[in-house]
């Protein structure tokens, strides 16, 4: 199984609604990374936690980080139809040498 | 800046034809990487380059070549096309002193057939 995975794999909300996507990894990690991909375009670079950090925050996202559990958190407040994409994290094993992502969530923000 | 580009967008191949998929930054980016991205599957690495001249392998190589002469390109050839490698491939870079932030071309669609 993969080194990092999303849960849910899709997800649906009202705009308005906060969406919330975990991510669970097997092995220990320099840092772990957040990624939107809009269809048929590549993926942004959102947000970064490194491995000594608890939460960090971006705007509308608020990222979490769980070491002793391997798993992180995306949350997107007050979401907009905008925020419909693909979300991805990706856990950096090797200080950028190695990074590892997900089968991402697909989150659909409806108007 | 132009950013990441790749060309072609999308290309049809039959099994057993070679290609190369092109890869440019004009960012001056350090750290230059080629994924594929399959349903499910999330983004996986094919070869990576730490700098002009220097290249490695990744989680999923075989099948493919990769070379640096170059800071800004970095192309990735398919020697013999089979049906699995149908996917879409990224290129992505990353600045130098910031290898922890990658920046993603628009990304190539290819199906082999």
């Amino acid at each position: 199984s993969q080194q990092g995975e999303e849960d849910p794999q899709a997800l649906s909300i009202q705009e308005g609604e906060n969406a919330t996507m975990n991510c669970s990894y097997k092995t220990s990690i320099n840092n772990l990374q957040w990624y939107r991909q809009n269809s048929g375009r590549g993926l942004v670079h959102l947000i970064l936690i490194r491995s000594n950090e608890r939460e960090k925050h971006s705007g509308r996202l608020r990222v979490t980080l769980d070491t002793s559990k391997k798993s992180s958190s995306l949350l997107i407040t007050a979401s907009r139809a905008a925020d419909t994409a693909s979300y991805f994290c990706a856990t950096d094993l090797n200080y950028g040498q190695n990074f590892v992502f997900g089968p991402g969530t697909r989150l659909s923000v409806l108007p | 800046n132009a950013g990441v580009t790749q060309t072609p967008k999308f290309q049809v191949l039959k099994t057993g034809q070679s290609m190369t998929l092109q890869c440019a930054q004009d960012m001056n980016h350090e750290y230059m990487s080629w994924y594929r991205q399959d349903p499910g599957m999330g983004l996986r690495l094919i070869h990576y380059s730490v700098g002009a001249g220097i290249t490695d392998q990744g989680e999923v190589p075989n099948g493919y070549n990769v070379s640096r002469s170059t800071t800004e390109d970095f192309p990735l050839r398919l020697l013999s096309a089979a049906p699995s490698q149908t996917s879409v491939y990224f290129c992505a870079s990353t600045p130098r002193g910031m290898r922890e932030t990658q920046y993603f071309g628009p990304g190539t669609r290819l199906l082999v057939l």
